[in-house]
């Protein structure tokens, strides 16, 4: 079974409207974290946004918000007032096990992506 | 801002030769991975190396790979014998200085490797 699923490979939204990329994941492991990156057209991947799986509260950034359902085991990223700038791939990746030094299991897991389009 | 820096940007290369791909993570991280990119596709985790030694490897991470830190500041991605198949977008990325909880793994700009 895929860890990260992004059913959406393309999306398209008008500029300063508000737009949902959806995220579900797939773990065992009662600890974990959850990550957003923006990959643009140069290729870099951009950290955007973390959740942990304990965290009471949804994350924010700015105009990036993370619709963190744990029972439905979803981490949705909304982006409000999109702009020009956001068109960009996007993935949502998952960390696996605890966050200390020791232990291993930092590797993270992305999904397919999901491409981005902001209109005007 | 410190940030994470790859060199080259571009590594074209005949099949069969070697490569060496180069990062600096970021100087205070203690925690190094490599992942990879095929045109078109998902990042995938290649490895990742905690005081000097792979604390853990994806199954890509075959024996054509190995990863070294010469130096206190590099961090090198080497694959012996290139084949097509590894043509992609190799990143470096870091995290963990040590205090604290630190979750976030900064990437580089990627090395876009072709193999012809």
């Amino acid at each position: 079974a895929q860890k990260i699923t992004q059913t959406q490979p393309g999306m398209f939204v008008q500029e300063k409207e508000a737009v949902t990329l959806d995220c579900t994941y797939d773990t065992s492991d009662p600890s974990y974290g959850l990550f957003w990156y923006k990959q643009p057209s140069s290729g870099e991947m951009i950290f955007l946004i973390y959740q942990g799986s304990y965290d009471q509260q949804n994350a924010t950034e700015g105009r990036y918000s993370l619709n963190f359902q744990k029972a439905r085991k979803s981490a949705n990223l909304v982006i409000s007032a999109s702009q020009l700038g956001d068109s960009a791939m996007y993935f949502c990746a998952m960390r696996e096990g605890g966050f200390g030094l020791t232990g291993g299991g930092n590797k993270l897991t992305f999904g397919t992506g999901t491409q981005l389009k902001v209109e005007l | 801002e410190p940030e994470v820096t790859q060199t080259p940007s571009h590594q074209v290369t005949q099949m069969g030769q070697e490569v060496i791909l180069r990062c600096v993570p970021i100087s205070n991280h203690l925690y190094f991975y490599w992942y990879r990119q095929i045109l078109g596709q998902k990042v995938e985790f290649l490895v990742s190396f905690y005081n000097n030694e792979i604390s853990e490897k994806s199954e890509i991470f075959d024996d054509q790979f190995s990863v070294e830190r010469p130096d206190g500041s590099n961090f090198t991605l080497k694959i012996r014998s290139t084949k097509l198949e590894d043509s992609a977008m190799y990143f470096c990325a870091s995290s963990h200085t040590g205090t604290g909880v630190s979750y976030e793994q900064y990437f580089g700009p990627g090395t876009r490797l072709t193999v012809t």
